[in-house]
């Protein structure tokens, strides 16, 4: 199947700091990449859709001015957490659908673990 | 509002039992259904893609059903073994391309040897 890499796998900050994520495609180009928030023993949480080349849809609810996506080519999509807070603190998981595979197997990367001291 | 269930929280079998976990969804019409398996600390990994005109799937020990009257799927695992262990995600999905997936809370299967 498809590879989605992330990195880093786990970040530390300090409050008030930002953070970036990057998701990757490795071996396919992906126009949509999506954003998933996990926090212990629940489920995935969509937080924006990221379109290559264009501003990214953000789920109700989430601040699009906190959770800054760019979506700079068909194989990056980046998430960066501005002015982070301890509440900000969880699994961040990206995902992508492969055209190969006609648009509807979805493949997620391994997740980013970030902690806000 | 669109409610995907997966009825068990956690299951416990025993090793070579056939495990059987249940998706069911209300309001919603989806095009496919996707299951997922997620180790603790990882992202999900694909496993198995059933369509709205499918009936059944297989892979391996793996097995999918989709009854869109019911509105639910169940996936089985055969001859189970411990290293099946992990939580279980389904999610939906529709036929509008760039559309995320919805997904349930998941199902915890914990398989003793």
């Amino acid at each position: 199947g498809a590879v989605v890499s992330q990195h880093p796998s786990r970040v530390i900050c300090k409050s008030g700091t930002s953070v970036k994520i990057e998701c990757r495609s490795l071996d396919f180009q992906a126009t949509t990449m999506f954003w998933y928030r996990q926090f212990p023993k629940k489920s995935l949480m969509l937080m924006a859709t990221s379109n290559e080349g264009s501003k990214a849809t953000y789920e109700q609810g989430v601040e699009k001015d906190k959770f800054l996506i760019n979506h700079a080519s068909l194989t990056l999509s980046t998430l960066t957490v501005t002015s982070a807070h301890p509440e900000d603190s969880s699994f961040y998981i990206c995902s992508a659908r492969d055209p190969g595979q006609g648009y509807d197997e979805q493949y997620f990367g391994p997740g980013t673990r970030l902690t806000v001291t | 509002s669109q409610k995907i269930e997966q009825n068990s929280e956690a299951l416990n079998i025993q090793e070579g039992k056939t495990a059987t976990l249940t998706c069911n969804y209300t309001n919603y019409s989806p095009a496919y259904l996707q299951w997922y398996r997620q180790d603790p600390g990882r992202g999900p990994v694909f496993l198995l893609l059933i369509r709205e005109n499918e009936k059944e799937k297989r892979k391996e020990r793996l097995k999918v059903t989709f009854d869109t009257t019911l509105k639910q799927s169940l996936f089985h695992i055969t001859a189970s073994q411990p290293a099946d262990s992990a939580t279980y995600l389904c999610a939906l999905g529709t036929r509008q391309a760039g559309t995320a997936l919805i997904f349930g809370k998941g199902t915890t299967l914990s398989v003793s040897s």
